[in-house]
Parts: C-alpha cells; structure tokens; sequence
C-alpha cells in the first residue's frame, strides 16, 4: 500500500558533518513530499517540500529533491550545526491534504 | 508560530473517560485534520474536515469523533479511553486546493491515559 519509510535512528553527527536521511515512497499518482522537523515537546515545523518530479525544496541549508525515478525525497545538509538536533518527519499527501508520515528520524549532532 | 492554536496542552484522564481536544485553524483556512502520534512514532491520520463535513477518516474506531465550527476551529472528542490512547495529538490547518498547500500544525496536546 501507499507509505512512507525513512532512514532509522538515531543519527550522531559532529558539528559540521554532512547530514543524509534516506527517504522513500510508495504512491499510486503524484504526491507532494514534504520533510518537517519535531523539536522536543513541540509541534511538527515545516522544514522543505517539494510539489512534482525534479523539484528541489531548501530552506537553513537543508535541501531535497523529489526523484520519481528512484520514489526518493532523500533530506541533506553539508554541515549540520548542534541546533539542527531534532526529529526529521518525511511525508507525502494523498487526497486533499491528508499526509503519510514515516517514522521518523532522531537526529543528534554533537558540539 | 503557525497560527494554529491546540488546547489544553497537556492533559491527563483515567481509562474509560471521554476527552475533548479543541484546535483553532490558521486565519484563511477552511480545512482541519487530526493525527495522533505515539511516542516514538510518525503521526497517523485520524480524520479531516473541509468546511464543517468531515473529509476522510484513518483506521481510527469510531470512539473517535470529531467537529468543525463555522468558524473552522475543530473538537476531537474521544470516548472511553483506552491507556493506547496515550499520544501527542496534533491538528493541521490548510486551504482547500489541490492538496499542494501547505498545512500548518499545532503544537499538540499531550494526551495521558491512567
């Protein structure tokens, strides 16, 4: 069925390390795909998204690229600061705005 | 800050109780959906509402209901709870459209079943 798998975690990084979080995705048509970000004991933040095939979201350096070929919304950074710590969602919509998340990726980057 | 509003923000209830969790939508937005996020675990859809009709439901029971307002805020009512309930339970907010907008999510409610 339709679904998201993301990379599991934790991640340990050093600061300034390159960041990659693997995610792939099943889908009958054409999602949008979407990473968000969970700080701890807060709400799901928007990180990156990206809307049809080939596009590439960005935003604090994170990037993504929506590969249909390969059914890949793969998350990077080229180098992660402490304050990147977090959990990274990946996620497609299906019908009207509704997301599959994946489980989640905990990220740990130390000073 | 997104704008979408959740409360209480942290809640604790014994098993068999009935809870009610209330979002306010971002300002523009007709559409509201509810997730329910174990610890440790991705969100799971629940259901949505577009414009006051409920829009889709996940594989939630149906102890599991919802409202919309003509003001588009929503109520999430749970009825005799379970201590599986336990979960971070987050609203999201978006336009009506093509399922290409944006949807904004609330900081959750911390739900403790005992």
């Amino acid at each position: 069925g339709d679904s998201v798998t993301q990379m599991e975690g934790p991640v340990t990084l050093s600061e300034e390390a390159f960041l990659t979080i693997n995610c792939t995705y099943t889908a009958t048509g054409y999602p949008s795909l979407f990473w968000y970000v969970q700080y701890p004991g807060e709400g799901l933040q928007l990180l990156l998204k990206a809307t049809k095939a080939d596009d590439k979201g960005s935003n604090k350096g994170f990037e993504a690229t929506y590969r249909k070929e390969t059914t890949s919304f793969h998350l990077e950074k080229g180098s992660v600061q402490v304050s990147d710590s977090a959990v990274y969602f990946c996620a497609r919509t299906y019908n009207f705005n509704k997301f599959y998340f994946g489980s989640g990726t905990k990220l740990n980057v130390k000073p | 800050e997104t704008g979408v509003t959740q409360s209480p923000t942290h809640l604790i209830k014994t098993r068999g109780q009935q809870v009610t969790l209330r979002c306010s939508s971002q300002s523009g937005h007709n559409t509201v959906s509810w997730y329910q996020q174990a610890l440790g675990q991705g969100p799971q859809f629940i259901f949505q509402y577009y414009r006051e009709e409920e829009n889709g439901r996940g594989n939630f029971p149906p102890r599991f209901s919802g409202l919309q307002f003509p003001n588009y805020s929503s109520e999430l009512n749970v009825n005799a709870l379970e201590l599986d309930d336990s979960a971070l339970y987050l609203c999201a907010s978006s336009r009506d459209g093509t399922g290409n907008t944006e949807a904004f999510f609330g900081q959750g409610t911390r739900l403790t079943v005992v």
